[in-house]
């Protein structure tokens, strides 16, 4: 059974203070792994799209890597602004997500 | 990158009620678009893929006559909640793919509509 999974649920950080997040996934024919930004009462922000082990993307203070089982967000020096759930999904002919990381920055 | 609109934001209405929610790709056009459910704390579950001109593709567990879906431009897709409980009460959002018209290929998502049934 195709299964997105994210570690973990929750994260506090002080600002400056970098972290990873953790996406691990089995999903068929993987098309491509998608990483989204949610914030409360919003949808799905667009962050990044990996398509083949060893890609790696940036932008400003996130940087996501793929592996074949599992994918990386590395927040580097946090803002209080960066506080949001991000999330992970894989997908073949659909997208499957993980139910995301709660990242909390406090000043 | 492109932007998809929903309307209404939030509503609120009495059980036994239907309730239509629109989705729209503002600056580009989708041939498909998807009907995602997502409940507090919990990540965004697939309902249905909407097919222009065709009909839409439920997923397993889904009531397609309680969820009925319409395509009906390259531009929008309805979503209508006929006859609403206070279990459908949930946050729906749409996504449109923004390049190709394939499932995976980087879908952009609407800001979702959130519906309360009393």
């Amino acid at each position: 059974e195709d299964q997105v999974t994210q570690s973990p649920e929750a994260l506090r950080l002080q600002e400056g203070e970098s972290s990873s997040l953790n996406c691990s996934y089995t999903v068929s024919g993987l098309r491509g792994l998608f990483w989204y930004r949610q914030d409360p009462g919003k949808g799905p922000e667009f962050l990044f799209t990996l398509y083949s082990a060893g890609e790696e993307k940036e932008k400003e203070r996130l940087k996501a890597t793929l592996t074949k089982k599992e994918s990386f967000l590395h927040i580097t020096a946090p803002k209080p602004e960066d506080s949001a759930t991000y999330l992970c999904a894989g997908g073949a002919d659909k997208l499957i997500f993980g139910t995301g990381t709660r990242l909390q920055v406090f000043p | 990158g492109a932007v998809v609109s929903q309307h209404p934001s939030r509503v609120i209405c009495k059980s036994g009620t239907s309730v239509k929610i629109e989705c729209r790709s503002l600056d580009f056009q989708a041939t498909t678009m998807f009907w995602y459910r997502q409940f507090p704390k919990q990540s965004l579950m697939l309902m249905a893929t909407s097919n222009e001109g065709s009909k839409a593709t439920y997923e397993q567990g889904v009531e397609k006559d309680k969820f009925l879906i319409n395509h009906a431009s390259l531009t929008l897709s309805t979503l209508t909640v006929t006859s609403a409980h206070p279990e459908d009460s949930s946050f729906y959002i749409c996504s449109a793919p923004g390049a190709g018209g394939l499932g995976t290929d980087t879908q952009y998502f609407g800001p979702g509509t959130r519906l309360t049934v009393l």
